[in-house]
């Protein structure tokens, strides 16, 4: 079935790095654009980042521009999140979402989620 | 503070109807989709709506949504204890080159 499995997260300290990763199935992975989009403890939604199905467009806000990169590898229908610098106010859980460019962009797809805590 | 300003909380008894509004400004809902989400306790977000009002084919006709200018609504009628959640609309912001979302509606069935 179509399905997005994040994994990669846990407990990292301040300023060290953590990768994580999306696997998607069930879809032709390079058709699609894809984000990560991150939730606070008992807070709503905030948007981290955008990859265009080609990887020639990224977009990241502005909370994580220079210390976050998006990737993908189509060859391993896989999304990546490569974090560095990481600070306590980066705790959250992090999904990732397949974005439809025939439904206006919508996410029409998201993981399960999967927590990172930046604590000493 | 959000982009998108929500209502942080809506209520209703069952059966009843409710409706949640979202307010943004010409360089995101003025000019771009908006979609809802539906997000139960402890589970990822769930596509509700798209094309500012168009419904995925697993979505029930209860919830409905428009657009008109720079804001947006979605409706929930026949309200169901299962509705309980928290709802998130969203959409491409022009000026900031970023998806935005509101802050978030908690729904609760009296």
């Amino acid at each position: 079935q179509v399905q997005l499995v994040e994994s990669g997260g846990g407990v990292v300290q301040p300023g060290r790095s953590l990768r994580l990763s999306c696997a998607a199935s069930g879809f032709t992975f390079s058709s699609f654009g894809f984000h990560w989009v991150r939730q606070f403890p008992g807070k709503g939604l905030e948007w981290v980042a955008d990859i265009w199905s080609d990887a020639n467009k990224k977009y990241y806000a502005d909370s994580v521009k220079g210390r976050f990169t998006i990737s993908r590898d189509n060859s391993k229908n896989t999304l990546y999140l490569q974090m560095n610098s990481l600070r306590a106010e980066d705790t959250a859980v992090y999904y990732c979402a397949r974005d439809d460019l025939n439904i206006g962009n919508a996410l029409d797809i998201w993981g399960q989620g999967t927590m990172v805590t930046v604590s000493s | 503070q959000s982009v998108l300003t929500q209502p942080p909380s809506v209520s209703a008894a069952p059966g009843q109807k409710v409706i949640i509004s979202c307010s943004g400004s010409s360089s995101n809902i003025g000019n771009n989709y908006v979609s809802w989400y539906q997000q139960l306790p402890g589970t990822a977000p769930k596509l509700l709506i798209y094309d500012n009002y168009k419904r995925p084919s697993e979505i029930p006709d209860r919830f409905s949504a428009s657009k008109s200018g720079t804001s947006a609504t979605l409706g929930i009628t026949g309200l169901q204890a299962g509705d309980e959640a928290d709802y998130y609309c969203g959409t491409w912001d022009n000026s900031l080159s970023a998806v935005v979302f509101g802050g978030g509606t908690e729904l609760t069935v009296l």
